[in-house]
């Protein structure tokens, strides 16, 4: 089954350092995978997608994800955390034969001033 | 913007009740998703639906029913409710194939069953 690793269940970073959020799939088929956010009291929201059409995406509010097939990562980085930065972050996987998204227990990502 | 609306931010009923938590989406979306969110578990997917009156189980749909009866609205049933059936409810709805996935949620339904 298509399914993802989010190492680190929570990640504190300082305001201004670079966020590195993990994600690893685990399938010899590239599924296509998502970044989800979820701030606090408000509802989750599409951060970036990767669809094969590039190796690199952008995203909303700065953020990117870089796959990298030879290590089956989706990485999401920012150069330089802000204190609204601060929320919960899911990486989803779309599999082969799946209709839907299944998300898993995410990252929680503290941004200390 | 999208807007997807569920009824109650807040809801507390008692074991047995039947519940109805209802969803309205206002973009002519094709697909609406049910999840619940837990604490340590994530989000997990109750039920789908592609189409009017078309419904697919997710991976917990056990305790759980759906309907969809017009495009906008997709309502979560729990026929008898349960303390395990306590927990954050998500709705969603996104456009075309199911594979463009840019899902857009409402806000929430804390349902706690006491």
């Amino acid at each position: 089954a298509q399914s993802v690793t989010q190492l680190g269940s929570h990640v504190s970073v300082s305001e201004g350092a670079l966020v590195l959020l993990r994600c690893n799939y685990s399938s010899s088929v590239p599924p296509y995978l998502f970044w989800y956010v979820q701030y606090p009291n408000q509802g989750l929201q599409l951060l970036l997608k990767y669809t094969s059409a590039a190796t690199l995406v952008k995203g909303i509010n700065g953020f990117e994800a870089e796959f990298k097939k030879s290590e089956t990562s989706f990485h999401l980085t920012k150069p330089s955390a802000h204190m609204s930065d601060a929320a919960e972050y899911f990486c989803v996987p779309l599999g082969p034969g799946r209709r839907a998204l299944t998300f898993g227990s995410g990252t929680r990502l503290q941004v200390q001033p | 913007d999208v807007k997807v609306t569920q009824s109650s931010r807040y809801l507390v009923k008692r074991t047995g009740e039947k519940v109805f938590l209802e969803c309205v989406q206002d973009m002519d979306h094709e697909n609406m998703f049910w999840y619940r969110q837990d604490p340590g578990l994530g989000l997990r997917l109750i039920y789908f639906s592609y189409d009017v009156k078309m419904k697919e189980k997710g991976d917990i749909p056990e305790g759980y029913s759906v309907s969809r009866e017009k495009k906008e609205r997709f309502s979560l049933i729990l026929e008898s409710a349960s303390t395990n059936q306590t927990s954050m409810y998500l709705c969603a709805s996104s456009s075309g194939t199911v594979y463009s996935e840019k899902l857009f949620f409402g806000s929430g339904t804390q349902l706690s069953v006491l």
